[in-house]
Order: C-alpha cells, then structure tokens, then sequence
C-alpha cells in the first residue's frame, strides 16, 4: 500500500526556517516525481515544487531561491527545507506522489498519493 | 493567479447530475488531474487522464475534454460528494510546473 506519512510542520518567526519531511512506503521516491502542495488556510491549492526522478527540480515563482526540495533515498524520505520564511508561507503543506504519462497517446499529469498535510505559521 | 480557471460554488440536488468545468490553454495539450478535499483532509485523486478512476472511486464519477476545457461530471451525486473539487495540470508555458485550478464547492442539496 503506497503511503505517505509527513512530520516537521510548526511556528516559525518571519525570517527563520523549516525543513518538512515526507516519509514513503509502499514504492521507491528515488524512481517517482514527487511534488510539495499547499493550501493556505480558507484558500486553495497551490502547487510548491517538484524533483524528478533524476533530481532535476523546479520550483513555483513565489518560493524560488527560499525553498529546497530534497530526498534521501536511504531513507525513501522527501524533504522540503524552507528558508526566508514570510507570513504569506503560512499554509497546510502536503507531500504528493506526482504521475506524468500518456493515455491514449496523451500525456497527462496528476497527482495519486498524498501525505497527511503539515500546518506551517509563520507569525512574530 | 491560477491558469486554470473554475467556477467557485455549484450546488446540485441529492440524486441528481453535476458537472464541474476547468478552462485553461494546458487542457489542450495534456489531460487534468481531478481531485475531492473534504474539509480537514488531504485532497484525493478521483479522475486522471481523460475519465480513469483510481481504484475505489465510485463510477458516478466521470471525465470529458473538449478543447481547453476539462469536465468532472458526477452521475447521481450523493450527500458525502460534498465538497470541494480542483482540477490540476502542467503549465501552458511549456514549464514542467504544475498548475491548479481555484476549485469548486460542491453542494448537494
């Protein structure tokens, strides 16, 4: 069973840092496209950050040059480091397991699995 | 602002048909994730590709394109399909972002 168990949300002052964590079971990180979504709180989804499968990674406009995606495949674990942390950060973080294939001859992106979510506030 | 656009609220009566809309030029070139988030909980993928369902989803569930428009059509909606649905794809850009839609609240009535 693919599963996604997160940890490492909590208050963090404007300028500090956070580093959330994103444990996997049930499949291999290191050979799937993993993403960081997030929700702030009464608003909607808004996508963070991807790497692929070769470590490649990209990143949303809003985070570039602040957030870090990462994984440990020791430990099948995806990370999220974030740094330079301002109020407008303040969201429920969710790890996701990020699919692109065809169908029919058509490519196509979704994601399948997702992680419990992380409350992140960044508040003096 | 979301490159995908989605009409916020939609309400349908309990047993009857809704269809949720999802305009954006990447409709055009890939086909759209589709995803229920029940208050307090994480999102859940209900439709992918054009109209595949995960396993588990109920076949009420259902989706169509047609140009730069996605469409999750839900047949018979019952009072637990209640609540908020986003759709998702890549840029437009021809970035390897992702992008989602603002979502819709689904009422049944």
């Amino acid at each position: 069973e693919v599963q996604l168990v997160q940890s490492g949300g909590g208050l963090v002052q404007p300028g500090g840092s956070l580093r959330l964590s994103c444990a996997a079971s049930g499949f291999t990180v290191s050979t799937n496209y993993m993403t960081w979504v997030r929700q702030a709180p009464g608003k909607g989804l808004d996508w963070v950050s991807v790497i692929y499968g070769g470590g490649t990674t990209y990143y949303a406009d809003s985070v570039k040059g602040r957030f870090t995606i990462s994984r440990d495949d020791s430990k099948n674990t995806l990370f999220l480091q974030m740094d330079s942390l301002r109020a407008e950060d303040t969201a429920v973080y969710y790890c996701a397991r990020d699919r692109e294939g065809y169908i029919s001859g058509w490519p196509t992106y979704y994601f399948d699995s997702w992680g419990q979510g992380a409350l992140v506030t960044v508040s003096s | 602002s979301s490159e995908l656009t989605q009409d916020p609220a939609v309400s349908v009566a309990l047993g009857q048909t809704v269809r949720i809309t999802c305009q954006g030029a990447s409709l055009r070139s890939y086909y759209p994730g589709w995803y229920q988030q029940k208050p307090g909980q994480a999102p859940v993928l209900v439709i992918f590709g054009q109209s595949h369902r995960p396993s588990g989803i109920p076949d009420r569930f259902s989706g169509s394109t047609s140009g730069s428009t996605a469409f999750l059509t839900i047949t018979g909606a019952q009072a637990e399909d209640e609540a908020d649905y986003y759709c998702s794809s890549r840029d437009s850009s021809g970035n390897p972002l992702r992008v989602f839609g603002g979502g819709t609240k689904v009422t049944v009535l």
